[in-house]
C-alpha cells in the first residue's frame, strides 16, 4: 500500500511565524502535490513537483514555497504565517501519471 | 460555467439503499475519472479510478463514466453506515496535467 505522510496532524502557530510542513511518501513515486482544503471552496492546488529540486505553482501559490531536496520528501513552507493560511493542509504523491494521487492524513493549521 | 461541478447535498438516505453520486464536467480533454471518499479529519482515499469512458465495478461501488454527456456517476449499492463520508470527483487530461476536484458531497448513511 501507498504510504503517505504528514508531519504533524495539528498544529498552531502565531501570525508572522515561518512554518514548515513535511510530507513524505515510501513509494518512489515521481509527483508529489500539495493543497488546502477549506468548506465551500473545496481542494486547492497550491505547488506541485515532478521531479528532485523541481516544482511547480499551482493554482494559489502566494504566501507558500516549497523544497523537493530528495524524491521522497516534499515541504511546503509558510514564509510569515497569516490568519487566512488557517486550513487544512493536504499532501499527495503519484507515479507516472499526475492523476492517480494518493493522499496523506493532513495537517490542520491553525494560525492565531 | 465552473470545470467539475458536484451536487452540494448533503444526502441522508437509509441503510441498505443505492445511493447514486454525480459529477458533470466542461473540460472534454479529461480522461481520467476519479472517486476519493473523505472521512471526517483524514485524508481523501482513492476509491475508484477510470480511463475514458464506460463503467467500472468494484464491490458495491460502481463508476460511470459518459463522455458524451460529460457526466460521471459513482453507484454505491447496498449502502453502509460505514459508507458515511465526503465523495469528492476528481478528473484530469490533455494539456493541464493537474487533477480539477469537485467540491465533494457529504453522504450520511442512517442504520
Amino acid at each position: 500500500d501507498v504510504k503517505v505522510t504528514q508531519s504533524s496532524r495539528y498544529l498552531v502557530k502565531r501570525t508572522g511565524e515561518k512554518v514548515f510542513l513535511e510530507c513524505v511518501q515510501d513509494m518512489d513515486h515521481e509527483n508529489m502535490f500539495w493543497y488546502r482544503q477549506d468548506p465551500g471552496l473545496g481542494l486547492r492546488l497550491i505547488y506541485f513537483s515532478y521531479d528532485v529540486k523541481m516544482k511547480e505553482k499551482g493554482d494559489i501559490p502566494e504566501g507558500y514555497s516549497v523544497s523537493r531536496e530528495k524524491k521522497e520528501r516534499f515541504s511546503l513552507i509558510l514564509e510569515s504565517a497569516s490568519t487566512n493560511q488557517t486550513s487544512m493542509y493536504l499532501c499527495a504523491s503519484s507515479l507516472m501519471t499526475p492523476y492517480t494521487q494518493y493522499f496523506g492524513p493532513g495537517t490542520r493549521l491553525t494560525v492565531l | 460555467q465552473k470545470e467539475v461541478e458536484q451536487d452540494p447535498g448533503p444526502l441522508s438516505v437509509p441503510e441498505g439503499a443505492i445511493v447514486s453520486l454525480n459529477c458533470t464536467y466542461s473540460n472534454s480533454a479529461f480522461q481520467y475519472f476519479m472517486w476519493y471518499r473523505q472521512y471526517s479529519r483524514k485524508g481523501p482515499e482513492l476509491l475508484m479510478y477510470t480511463y475514458s469512458s464506460g463503467n467500472k465495478e468494484d464491490g458495491r461501488f460502481t463508476a460511470q463514466v459518459d463522455k458524451s454527456s460529460k457526466y460521471i456517476s459513482l453507484f454505491i449499492r447496498d449502502s453502509q453506515p460505514s459508507d458515511s463520508a465526503t465523495y469528492l470527483c476528481a478528473m484530469g487530461g490533455g494539456a493541464n496535467s493537474k487533477l480539477t476536484f469537485g467540491k465533494g458531497i457529504t453522504l450520511s448513511v442512517r442504520p
